[in-house]
């Protein structure tokens, strides 16, 4: 048990509609990291909240976009969504944003498009 | 991106050791070698990590070599509950973001 938690905990979306996802971080962090795995493969980073800022992004388009509010929860908005959303999304919460930290896992959001 | 390179599966008899290898070749000096496992639909867990020292926690035991180009995550005495997709990263290889490989999935059987 992390103390990181997501919702929902599975969503059905079709194709070119808007879906958000939230996260709640672990008590006492405030960093956030979103991360999408796709079948079979390990979790590709999205992009890392730190301080309510985005602190830095991976390789995807700008319809992914984020959130960070004043208690450190995360907001994960895709729009225009495609097939190739389909995956498992996955926010980690961390304390302070640096390289050499743990990161706290949620069990994810199950997110499928049709 | 990733900097690591482990074998795509193992097997494992339930109450031996598990032996994951982890090459990082290219390791530089200051960044640290994180192992974290990730049972089926859930989210990836931290086990351990370590820098120059053999490290031992209450889940498992890393030993890294003196020239810290691999390392080895040992799961004492497996149980089925063991089976999962272990991950081997080096955090500092992304900077602010920890990049993961597509790691060892460890089957362990009865």
């Amino acid at each position: 048990e992390t103390g990181v938690t997501q919702s929902p905990t599975h969503l059905i979306k079709t194709r070119g509609q808007q879906v958000t996802l939230r996260c709640s971080s672990q008590s006492g962090h405030n960093t956030v990291s979103w991360y999408q795995q796709a079948l079979g493969q390990g979790p590709q980073f999205i992009f890392q909240y730190y301080r309510e800022e985005e602190n830095g992004r991976g390789n995807f388009p700008p319809r992914f976009s984020g959130l960070q509010f004043p208690n450190y929860s995360s907001e994960l908005n895709v729009n225009a969504l495609e097939l190739d959303d389909s995956a498992l999304y996955l926010c980690a919460s961390s304390g302070t944003g640096a390289t050499n930290e743990k990161l706290f896992f949620g069990s994810g959001t199950q997110l499928s498009v049709l | 991106d990733a900097k690591t390179t482990q074998p795509p599966s193992m097997d494992c008899a339930e109450g031996r050791a598990a032996n994951l290898p982890c090459n990082h070749s290219t390791i530089s000096g200051n960044e640290y070698v994180y192992w974290y496992r990730q049972i089926h639909s859930q989210g990836p867990q931290y086990i351990i990590h370590g820098l120059k020292n053999n490290e031992t926690n209450e889940m498992a035991s890393l030993i890294i070599t003196e020239d810290r180009k691999s390392s080895t995550l040992i799961l004492p005495h497996a149980t089925l509950r063991d089976t999962a997709v272990y991950y081997c990263i080096l955090p500092y290889t992304g900077g602010f973001k920890t990049i993961f490989g597509a790691g060892t999935r460890l089957f362990v059987k009865a």
